[in-house]
């Protein structure tokens, strides 16, 4: 089986801009974790989505959003980008909801200048 | 909040001497725990996982130990070797259902 996949694997964006990211699951798997993950503050947990309903949420701003569609592939958008937003951006993938043993695609790295 | 740590951000072992990371996390109520090893380039990978009704689970070569008392979580690397250089993560399942992870350990070995 082919593992997630993530794209672009980087971007670079000025601050104000906004930003979508892409990640396809491993095929069969329904649940998609979005995370980001910066040298200070480690890998934080962004949101999960299951057949296409946002089931979970982390402590993010509402330029924060994602949506997943019925093949399961997910996006994730950040609008009004600021500097602080530059992070590598993980998605994760598991069979079923909130399952203990994510797999991890390679991450997009977005660099706001 | 809850807070997953860890005690140190960089360790440096000899190739075959054995290693141990540390983790502490803050919430007694969190019941199940991963370690995670993210190589450069490339997104977290599973290792091995323990539940709070464990105090130690052991995989092929690693070793986790979990001490609920002081909350906190060790992994254990026997044989440490070249390929066992990256960063190491622990993550902890709060009752919301959401992992928190700690800001990791860079693990080098030395030829």
């Amino acid at each position: 089986k082919a593992g997630v996949t993530q794209t672009p694997r980087y971007l670079i964006k000025t601050r104000g801009q906004q930003v979508t990211l892409s990640c396809s699951p491993i095929s069969g798997h329904r649940s998609v974790s979005w995370y980001q993950q910066t040298p200070g503050q480690g890998l934080q947990f962004l949101f999960e989505y299951f057949s296409e309903t946002q089931r979970n949420k982390g402590n993010f701003p509402g330029r924060f959003s994602g949506r997943q569609f019925s093949n399961s592939r997910s996006e994730m958008n950040v609008s009004t980008l600021e500097l602080g937003d530059s992070a590598l951006y993980l998605c994760a993938s598991s069979a079923r909801l909130a399952v203990n043993e994510q797999f991890f695609g390679p991450g997009t790295r977005l660099t706001v200048l | 909040g809850e807070s997953v740590g860890l005690h140190l951000p960089t360790l440096s072992v000899q190739e075959g001497d054995n290693s141990i990371i540390n983790c502490a996390y803050s919430n007694s109520a969190s019941d199940y725990f991963i370690w995670y090893k993210q190589e450069s380039g490339k997104g977290p990978q599973f290792i091995i996982d323990i539940r709070s009704n464990m105090d130690k689970r052991q995989g092929q070569r690693v070793t986790v130990l979990l001490n609920k008392t002081v909350k906190h979580l060790s992994l254990q690397i026997a044989a440490t070797q070249p390929g066992d250089s990256a960063v190491y993560f622990c993550a902890e399942l709060n009752t919301g259902n959401q992992f928190y992870f700690g800001t990791g350990t860079s693990l080098t070995v030395i030829p």
